[in-house]
């Protein structure tokens, strides 16, 4: 089964709202990290929360880490349409360089 | 230098076909993936190597096999694939150790006819 489930798996919202997506998984980890991808390419890290850390911030984004319910959010402040892309957490697996990834928010910015 | 490289960026191949996907990094990484990718779906992990061993092979089909020649390259020899296999080939690196931040390159889009 995944690892982590994303929610919304889709989301559109105004240039300069924000954007707030949701990840769920099942075992204890030690950390969990969140990428970007762009339709059809590669994914591009943006953040990793360890498992003794509750809050992250990394310019317009914010994440939150709540290891009580397996959950992570992930916040996208005063959002731009470039921010339009599929976002995946990641969690280890409990295996040595192994991240599963949960399958993904796509995320629409309307200009 | 923070990139990773994959080449060619589209590949056609009929399922008799040998073709052989290439990712280069130069961070000094000592740990090295392949994943694939089916449209709307998540990556998912095929094989890792580690100080260019393999460390991880999750059940993929005798089909793929991966090489990896040196720190910086990885290859992923593909013969007499399936169609179902057609997907978006990504390769990524870390710098070794547990829970590290991977970069990925831009992948292989990958039809099998």
């Amino acid at each position: 089964s995944q690892q982590g489930e994303e929610d919304p798996q889709a989301l559109s919202i105004q240039e300069g709202e924000n954007a707030t997506m949701n990840c769920s998984y099942k075992t204890s980890i030690n950390n969990l990290q969140w990428y970007r991808q762009n339709s059809g390419r590669g994914l591009v890290h943006l953040i990793l929360i360890r498992s003794n850390e509750r809050e992250k911030h990394s310019g317009r984004l914010r994440v939150t880490l709540d290891t009580s319910k397996k959950s992570s959010s992930l916040l996208i402040t005063a959002s731009r349409a470039a921010d339009t892309a599929s976002y995946f957490c990641a969690t280890d697996a409990g295996g040595y360089q192994k991240v599963t990834f949960g399958i993904g928010t796509k995320l629409q910015v309307i200009p | 230098d923070t990139e990773v490289t994959q080449t060619p960026k589209h590949l056609v191949m009929g399922m008799t076909n040998k073709k052989s996907l290439k990712c280069e990094q130069h961070m000094g990484h000592r740990a090295m993936y392949w994943y694939k990718q089916k449209a709307k779906k998540p990556p998912e992990l095929m094989f890792v190597y580690s100080y260019e061993k393999l460390s991880i092979n999750e059940s993929v089909p005798s089909r793929f096999s991966p090489e990896c020649p040196n720190s910086s390259l990885l290859n992923l020899h593909l013969h007499a694939l399936q169609p179902e296999d057609s997907a978006l080939y990504l390769c990524a690196s870390s710098q070794d150790g547990d829970q590290e931040t991977q970069y990925f390159g831009p992948g292989t889009r990958l039809l099998v006819l």
